[in-house]
């Protein structure tokens, strides 16, 4: 299985503040097919996970864009441009070019 | 509005069954890949099965094969989880969610418990 490594663990921001979290695959995500299925996911205390990045950079609906997406290959960056209150939670990249789709282990963003 | 409700968690002892299953409305059922992800209590995401549109395709994690079958009733909108020989480690919330190269929708998840 693709093994995906988020770093930092846990991520300590104030409000306004830009941060990014890294997300390394054991393979390749680059599909024969051309497209690079690496999505990110926040998951609020509890409540369901909601997607915000798709094929690495584009945005879901209703996402705002301070969400940005980059990479290629095996390294992937989700950056938050300013962070505000309602952005903490957890943050989740997951690939879905090889089965089984799998997860990173999660980035923990708190609020100072 | 896509909407995806679970039910049918609970607890029950190892060795026993359980049924999930996930009403979908808001789109058409028939159109998309299904999937259940798992998320047990503290820990991350975790795939458990995938069935396509039709249902004629399946997929499942290691740890579940031979014990779980995912299934989908098109006409109803309904999407099932039966789950054989539960064991402990199978303890989790269990999500369905409408696979599209990714998971772009969500259920709130339905708890089940595996204990004596």
């Amino acid at each position: 299985d693709v093994v995906l490594t988020q770093t930092p663990p846990t991520l300590l921001a104030t409000i306004g503040q830009s941060v990014s979290i890294s997300c390394r695959s054991s393979q390749s995500l680059l599909h024969s097919n051309g497209n690079t299925y690496l999505n990110w996911l926040l998951q609020r205390t509890g409540q369901s996970p909601q997607p915000l990045i798709y094929l690495v950079s584009k945005l879901e609906s209703g996402v705002p864009n301070r969400f940005s997406g980059s990479g290629s290959g095996t390294d992937f960056t989700l950056k938050i441009s300013g962070v505000e209150a309602e952005d903490l939670g957890v943050y989740y990249c997951m690939q879905f070019t090889h089965y089984p789709p799998t997860f990173g282990s999660g980035t923990k963003l708190e609020i100072k | 509005e896509v909407q995806l409700v679970e039910s049918g968690g609970g607890l029950v002892q190892p060795g026993r069954s359980l049924k999930l299953s996930c009403a979908a409305s808001g789109f058409t059922f028939s159109d998309y890949n299904m999937a259940w992800v798992r998320q047990a209590p503290k820990k991350g995401l975790e795939w458990v099965a995938t069935i396509s549109y039709d249902g004629s395709s399946t997929y499942y994690r290691d740890s579940v094969k031979g014990r779980f079958t995912i299934s989908r009733d098109n006409a109803k909108s309904t999407l099932y989880l039966q789950m054989d020989s539960l064991r402990s480690e199978d303890t989790a919330t269990y999500y369905c969610a409408r696979q599209d190269g990714g998971f772009a929708y969500w259920g709130q998840g339905t708890l089940v418990t595996v204990s004596s």
